[in-house]
C-alpha cells in the first residue's frame, strides 16, 4: 500500500487477555519502529527493527510486551495478559534505512494508530 | 542517553500571531533533529528536519534552525493560522552509538484562535 497500515484501529479487550496489533510497513522499507502515546503524553518507544540486525527492544515496558517481524516486513506487536495501563494507542512507523552518523536524515512514516482500551 | 525536551503546552495564540516552541536535547554523536505534527484525528506527519549543525529545515511557513552550541532545535512560524492548530513533536535520531530509533520530546499543543 501507500502508507503504513495498522490494524486493528480500535481494540477493546479485557484486563487479562493476550492482544495481538498488527503493522504493514511501506514495502522496501528495512526499519520499523513501535511507539506507545498514552492519553495527553509523549511517544514511548517501545522496539526497533532494522533489516536482519537484532531488534533494539530496550523501550518494552515488561515481560508481556513482545514483537517480531516476519520476512522483515509485517510486524505483530503482542501484549499478554494486558492490564489497564497499557490502554494507549500503539503506533507503528517505517523508514527507508536507519540513521546515519554522516547526516542522513531518514524520514519515519507513521501508520494511523491502534487505539487500545483495556476494560 | 538521547533525550528531548519541549515547552509544555497547551500554547494558545491569535491568528497571525508569531509562534515559537522551544526544544533542546542531549544526544551522543551528530544526531538528526525533526519536528513531527500531529493534526486532529490524523497520523503523525514529518514537519521538517535538519541534519548537522547551522542546517535551517523550513517546511509550510515553519522554521527550526539546528543549533548545536546550544543543543536547541527551536520551531518558529512567523504568522499562524487556525490550521495550524495541532500537537507538535520535536525529534531527534541518535548517531554514533546512540539509539537509532526517534526520540520524542511530550509534545506541545498549539490552539490558534481566529
Amino acid at each position: 500500500g501507500a502508507g503504513v497500515s495498522q490494524s486493528p484501529s480500535n481494540k477493546v479487550t479485557e484486563k487479562g487477555k493476550d492482544v495481538e496489533l498488527r503493522c504493514d510497513p511501506i514495502s522496501g522499507h528495512t526499519a520499523l519502529y513501535w511507539y506507545r502515546q498514552s492519553l495527553g503524553q509523549g511517544l514511548e518507544f517501545l522496539i526497533y527493527f532494522q533489516g536482519n540486525s537484532a531488534p533494539d527492544k530496550s523501550g518494552l515496558p515488561s515481560d508481556r510486551f513482545s514483537a517480531e517481524r516476519t520476512g522483515g516486513s509485517v510486524s505483530t506487536l503482542t501484549i499478554q495478559r494486558t492490564q489497564q495501563e497499557d490502554s494507549a494507542v500503539y503506533l507503528c512507523a517505517s523508514s527507508q534505512h536507519y540513521p546515519r552518523a554522516s547526516g542522513t536524515a531518514t524520514e519515519a512514516f507513521f501508520g494511523q494508530g491502534t487505539r487500545l482500551t483495556v476494560v | 542517553g538521547n533525550s528531548v525536551t519541549q515547552m509544555e503546552g497547551p500554547v494558545t495564540l491569535s491568528e497571525e500571531a508569531f509562534l515559537t516552541i522551544n526544544c533542546t536535547y542531549t544526544a551522543t554523536g551528530y544526531p538528526s533533529l525533526f519536528w513531527y505534527v500531529q493534526y486532529p484525528g490524523e497520523g503523525l506527519q514529518l514537519l521538517l528536519k535538519a541534519t548537522k549543525a547551522d542546517d535551517k529545515g523550513s517546511n509550510k511557513g515553519f522554521e527550526a534552525t539546528y543549533r548545536k552550541e546550544t543543543t536547541s532545535f527551536h520551531l518558529e512560524k512567523g504568522s499562524v493560522q487556525v490550521s495550524d492548530s495541532a500537537v507538535y513533536f520535536c525529534a531527534l535520531s541518535g548517531a554514533g552509538t546512540g539509539r537509532r530509533a526517534l526520540t520524542f520530546g511530550s509534545g506541545t499543543r498549539l490552539q490558534v484562535q481566529p
